[in-house]
């Protein structure tokens, strides 16, 4: 069974810094592209991060590029996202989700972590 | 706002037939799949379809997709009360910096 569990997430103040990681299990981690997509409250989805089955192509939403950085360790089948910066717009559930076979859908996702940006 | 745009609510009694629509432009639904997505109240995002209209596996027949030009609907039959939640459709667009681009969520209210 396919499963992402994210961990990290928390109060933090404008400004400060998160990490937060998805610990993966059910399948072969190291072959699938991860993503890291976001839920503000009473809002849609949106997604901010994707990464490559080795980790050599990383790709961003405009609008958390050059504060988040996406990573992996295919030996610990993790993933992580390292925020900072943190913006109170920031504020949202974070999912990771698993890429599909085929571009354009996420086929598992984890139950989210929930990041507070707030003085 | 988002690109792709869903109807913010559609209803329906027990055991009918509903129609969830998706509307988007040539660059995104009209070049490329569609994938349906089930957000349950206080869940995460499952997905019901991929590629316009295929089931992974445990979806019920009940949920159908399809795709006609620049447009996509999500059909849900024999509606149940734990079909209540949100719904949401997802493309990629050929002309965006972004991976996966989604509707802005329908609620599904079963009378």
């Amino acid at each position: 069974e396919v499963q992402l569990v994210e961990s990290g997430g928390g109060l933090v103040q404008p400004g400060g810094s998160l990490r937060l990681s998805c610990a993966a299990s059910g399948f072969s981690f190291g072959t699938y592209w991860l993503k890291w997509v976001r839920q503000a409250p009473g809002k849609g989805l949106e997604w901010v991060a994707n990464i490559n089955e080795d980790g050599s192509q990383k790709y961003y939403v405009d609008s958390v590029k050059g504060r988040f950085t996406i990573s992996r360790d295919n030996a610990k089948n993790s993933l992580f996202l390292h925020m900072n910066s943190l913006r109170v717009e920031d504020t949202a559930v974070y999912y990771c989700a698993r890429g599909g076979q085929t571009r354009g859908h996420y086929d598992y996702w984890g139950q989210g972590t929930l990041v507070t940006v707030s003085s | 706002q988002s690109v792709l745009t869903q109807p913010p609510s559609v209803s329906a009694a027990p055991g009918q037939k509903v129609t969830i629509s998706c509307s988007g432009s040539s660059s995104n639904i009209g070049s490329n799949s569609v994938s349906w997505y089930q957000q349950l109240p206080g869940t995460a995002p499952k997905l019901l379809i991929y590629e316009n209209n295929k089931r992974p596996s445990g979806i019920p027949d009940r949920f159908s997709g399809s795709k006609s030009g620049t447009s996509a609907t999500l059909g849900i039959t024999g509606l149940q009360t734990g079909d209540e939640a949100d719904y949401y459709c997802g493309t990629w667009d050929s002309s965006l910096s972004i991976d996966v681009i989604f509707g802005g969520g329908t609620t599904l209210t079963v009378l």
